[in-house]
Order: C-alpha cells, then structure tokens, then sequence
C-alpha cells in the first residue's frame, strides 16, 4: 500500500517559517492535501491539490509538490499555527485515502 | 454553512455493535460523497469507508471490511455507519467527513467527531 512519511515534530519561533514536508513515491503525481488539527479539533483542509488555499486560509500558508517530496510552507508562524498537520492523498491503485502520520508544529 | 454532526457514539464491549449517524446541513447533501475516518487516542487519521453520491457505490479500507457498513439516506440528508464484531482496536474518534466534489480525492468538511470506546 502507499506509504506517506512525515517528521514527527518540527520546532519553529513566531514570526520565522516551518516548512513540513510528505514524502511518498512520486508523490508528484498524486494531489495533495494538507490538514491542520488543533488540540481537540476536527482537521480542517489548508492547501488541497497541492498548492490551492481554500477561502479563509491565510496566504501564510502555501503548499507545493515535487519529485518525491510534497512541501506546506507556513510563514511568519503565529502562535495559533500550533496543532498537527497531516498530509493525504487519493492512491489510486486501492482505491483508497491515505493520511501521513502527522507533525506536530510547535511556536516556540 | 455547512455542518456536519456526528451522533451515536460510546461504551460498547469487544464483539458488540454500535450505529453512528451523521446529519448533514448547508449544502445539497445527494451530490456529494461522503465519508468515515477515524482517529484512534494519540495517533492519526485513518480513512474508513465512504459512500457515493446516490448510494449505489461504497468502498472500505481492509481493516474494516466486512465488520462495518456506511449507508445514507439522502431524504434526510444523514449518513450513517453500521460497526459490528468491535476490536479493542476500534476505539477511536469517528468523524464524518464530506468529499470534495470535482476529484473526490480528499475532505474538504469534517464534523467535529464521535467518540467510540471498545472495552
């Protein structure tokens, strides 16, 4: 089955950039999307088909996707930015979603 | 706005069954898919099954097949999942989540959970 791997954490101060990445077999060819989970919340979708936002995400937040490696880039991280976040895709050969397991972004 | 809302959750013991329900509301429920994910304690997100736009289609990950049944009923705009011979394992957050309706290929809503405990 297809596998998607993620950092477990990443660590970033207010005001710099994170950058999470989700690697997976020529992930380039599949659409990603991101999610963010905050601390007893549902996810709630940041960036799907790789790089759109959906309306109410700020610009911030950008996603691209290349070779083996999707990327979602947060800028000036804000206090608010901390929860888990979780890459997926739509494998087509099952037939089935398949999530990362996750990084928590921690605002130092 | 949409909303999603997940219902039937609880305690049920190792074999036993459990219904969960979803009532959807804020957008024309028949002309999307929907689906179940799961999120076990401490751990990520898992896609259950998800069910087509009229109902005719569905699909399961291994894990769950042939224990769990997604359904809808579009007259009521709910969908619902039927779990039986429930593991230890299934404990977990269920939520519901609508499908994106150009590619089908990821959720764009998701309900703010159920939670089920096998004990």
């Amino acid at each position: 089955s297809y596998v998607l791997t993620q950092s477990p954490s990443v660590s970033v101060a207010p005001g710099k950039t994170a950058r999470l990445t989700c690697g997976g077999n020529n992930i380039v060819h599949r659409g990603v999307t991101w999610y963010q989970q905050k601390a007893g919340q549902a996810p709630v979708v940041v960036v799907y088909f790789d790089d759109e936002r959906p309306s109410g995400i700020p610009a911030r937040f950008s996603g691209s996707n290349a070779g083996s490696t999707a990327t979602l880039t947060i800028r000036r991280v804000e206090a608010g930015d901390e929860a888990d976040y979780f890459c997926q895709v739509w494998d087509r050969r099952t037939d089935s979603y398949v999530f990362g397991s996750g990084t928590t972004v921690t605002v130092l | 706005e949409v909303r999603l809302v997940e219902s039937g959750g609880g305690l049920v013991q190792p074999g036993g069954s459990l219904r969960l329900s979803c009532a959807a509301s804020g957008f024309s429920f028949s002309e999307y898919w929907m689906a179940w994910v799961r999120q076990a304690p401490g751990k990520g997100l898992e896609w259950l099954a998800n069910v087509k736009r009229d109902g005719s289609e569905d699909k399961y990950v291994d894990s769950v097949k042939g224990r769990f049944v997604i359904s809808r009923d579009n007259g009521n705009n709910s969908v619902s999942l039927q779990m039986n011979s429930l593991r230890d394992e299934d404990t977990a957050v269920y939520y519901c989540a609508r499908a994106d309706s150009v590619a089908v290929e990821y959720f764009d809503f998701w309900g703010q959970g159920v939670l089920v405990a096998v004990s």
